[in-house]
């Protein structure tokens, strides 16, 4: 199965740490997003780029959040000083951009981190 | 802002009962739109979509929505449930005048259907 990919799976950590979270997306896909979701809630937008360009970021997004891609292939989401308020589940997902923009993005299990 | 809006937290129907999940957006000009299944432990899945052409679209597991422009709705139907479409149902955007590739997502329905 060549899906998008996150890792770890799951990561409980202490208020304060730092994480990161690691996202494969599919190997020809030009785009790659970061969302959030909370129980009860649909996916939250976070981020996404272009290939390495990251085009977007969601103006709920504090400044311990970053985001990058060098190579335009995985992409890591680091959470500096977390927060009990950052316990969720982080998804990742990939589209294959067109001419016209209309694509669907797949998506991966998503990382569940919880914060204690 | 732009916006989804589904208004059906959670509906509880028996198996062989016709579904409507309801969706509606907030952009202006011309949108793609998707809904997307998350079936119980499972990630994300595409149920079906539209760019453009026939408004009514067919998606996989029997799954059907309508685009109605004037209405800015994308709803959701099947004709008749199996409780193996216990699930939850996501609305999902993207496009529109700002021509954002982003997507937008409802807050979703959480679909149960009893055997």
């Amino acid at each position: 199965d060549t899906g998008v990919s996150q890792d770890p799976r799951h990561k409980i950590t202490k208020r304060g740490q730092n994480v990161t979270f690691r996202c494969d997306p599919i190997s020809e896909h030009n785009r790659l997003y970061w969302y959030r979701q909370t129980l009860g809630q649909g996916p939250e937008f976070l981020t996404y780029f272009q290939n390495e360009a990251q085009l977007e970021k969601s103006r709920l997004l504090s400044d311990r959040f970053s985001a990058e891609r060098p190579k335009g292939s995985f992409s890591t989401l680091e959470i500096q000083r977390t927060e009990q308020g950052d316990s969720a589940m982080y998804l990742c997902a990939s589209s294959l951009s067109t001419g016209t923009g209309s694509a669907e993005a797949f998506f991966g299990q998503g990382t569940r981190l919880t914060v204690v | 802002a732009q916006s989804v809006s589904q208004h059906n937290h959670h509906v509880i129907l028996s198996e062989a009962a016709s579904l409507e999940l309801g969706c509606n957006y907030s952009y202006g000009g011309t949108v793609n739109l998707f809904w997307y299944v998350q079936y119980p432990g499972q990630h994300l899945q595409l149920l079906l979509k539209y760019f453009s052409g026939d408004p009514l679209v067919k998606g996989i597991k029997g799954f059907e929505a309508e685009f109605i422009k004037s209405k800015f709705s994308f709803n959701l139907r099947k004709p008749s449930v199996q409780w193996s479409d216990t699930a939850e149902y996501f609305c999902a955007v993207n496009g529109g005048v700002s021509g954002t590739y982003k997507y937008i997502f409802g807050t979703g329905t959480r679909l149960k259907v009893l055997a």
